[in-house]
C-alpha cells in the first residue's frame, strides 16, 4: 500500500467530538476516494473528489460529515459530533483518473468512538 | 440491495492446490472488475482486474475469469501459498458516465493450510 497515505492510523474520541483524517495520495494522482468498513462488511463508497471539487457524495450521510481536497495539502474527511456508530475503518484510494484504472488504498484510519 | 456478492465468506483450500473466489453481481451497467486482497489492520491491495470486453485476464498465478451472461466473476490462485491466507474482495465499477466509485462485495476470507 505505499503510496497512499492516511492519518492518524488510529483515532479514538468521545462522543460529541470531532474528527479529522487525513488523505494524501499517490503522486501523480487527482482523484480521491473515502470508503467506510464496518466489521463483517465489504467498503462503502462515500465520497469522490478532485483538486478542490466534490464529484459525488451520495454515499456520505448528509449531516455531520464533510470532504475537502484543497488545492494544496491532503484531502480531509471530518466527521462533527461523532456517534458510536461512526465506528469504523475509513479507508481512502486515489487513482489518476476516472477509467478503467485501479484504485490504490491506503492503510486507513481506525476510529474509534468512547 | 447488494449489487456485488461474495456468497462464500470463507474457504479452506491446501497449500499448492488451486482457490477458487467467486463473485456475482446483479448491474449490467459494470463494465470494470477487480480484485483485491486485504491483510488485518492493512488496506486492500489491487490483484487484478478485467474489463468486460474480456472474458479472462491473467497475471502470475493469478487468473480472473468473467462470464457477463452470468453475471459471474472468479479468481483462480494456483499454485495456492500461505502468504495467500487474506480477505479477498471483489469490487465492480460502472462504465463511462458514471463517477467512478467501486462497489465491493463483502469479500471472502481465504485459509491456505502448510
Amino acid at each position: 500500500n505505499a503510496g497512499v497515505m492516511q492519518n492518524p492510523r488510529h483515532l479514538v474520541r468521545r462522543r460529541g467530538q470531532e474528527a479529522r483524517l487525513r488523505c494524501s495520495p499517490m503522486k501523480g494522482h487527482s482523484h480521491v476516494y473515502w470508503y467506510r468498513q464496518l466489521p463483517e462488511e465489504g467498503l462503502k463508497f462515500m465520497v469522490y473528489l478532485q483538486k478542490e471539487n466534490i464529484i459525488d457524495e451520495s454515499g456520505m450521510p448528509k449531516e455531520r460529515f464533510s470532504a475537502e481536497f484543497p488545492k494544496e495539502g491532503p484531502s480531509i474527511l471530518r466527521i462533527q459530533q461523532v456517534v458510536r456508530g461512526d465506528s469504523a475503518a475509513y479507508f481512502c484510494a486515489s487513482s489518476p483518473g476516472q477509467g478503467r484504472q485501479p484504485q490504490h488504498f491506503g492503510d486507513g484510519t481506525r476510529l474509534s468512538i468512547l | 440491495d447488494q449489487q456485488v456478492k461474495q456468497n462464500s465468506p470463507s474457504l479452506s483450500v491446501q497449500e499448492g492446490r488451486i482457490s477458487i473466489l467467486n463473485c456475482d453481481y446483479t448491474n449490467s451497467m459494470f463494465d470494470y472488475f477487480l480484485w483485491y486482497k486485504k491483510y488485518p489492520a492493512e488496506g486492500p491491495t489491487f490483484l487484478i482486474s478485467i474489463s468486460s470486453i474480456k472474458d479472462k485476464n491473467e497475471d502470475g498465478r493469478f487468473t480472473v475469469f468473467l462470464n457477463k451472461s452470468a453475471k459471474h466473476l472468479s479468481l483462480h490462485i494456483v499454485p495456492s501459498q500461505p502468504g495467500d491466507s487474506a480477505v479477498y474482495f471483489c469490487a465492480a465499477k460502472e462504465g463511462p458516465g458514471s463517477q467512478g466509485n467501486l462497489i465491493f462485495g463483502k469479500g471472502t476470507k481465504l485459509s491456505v493450510k502448510p
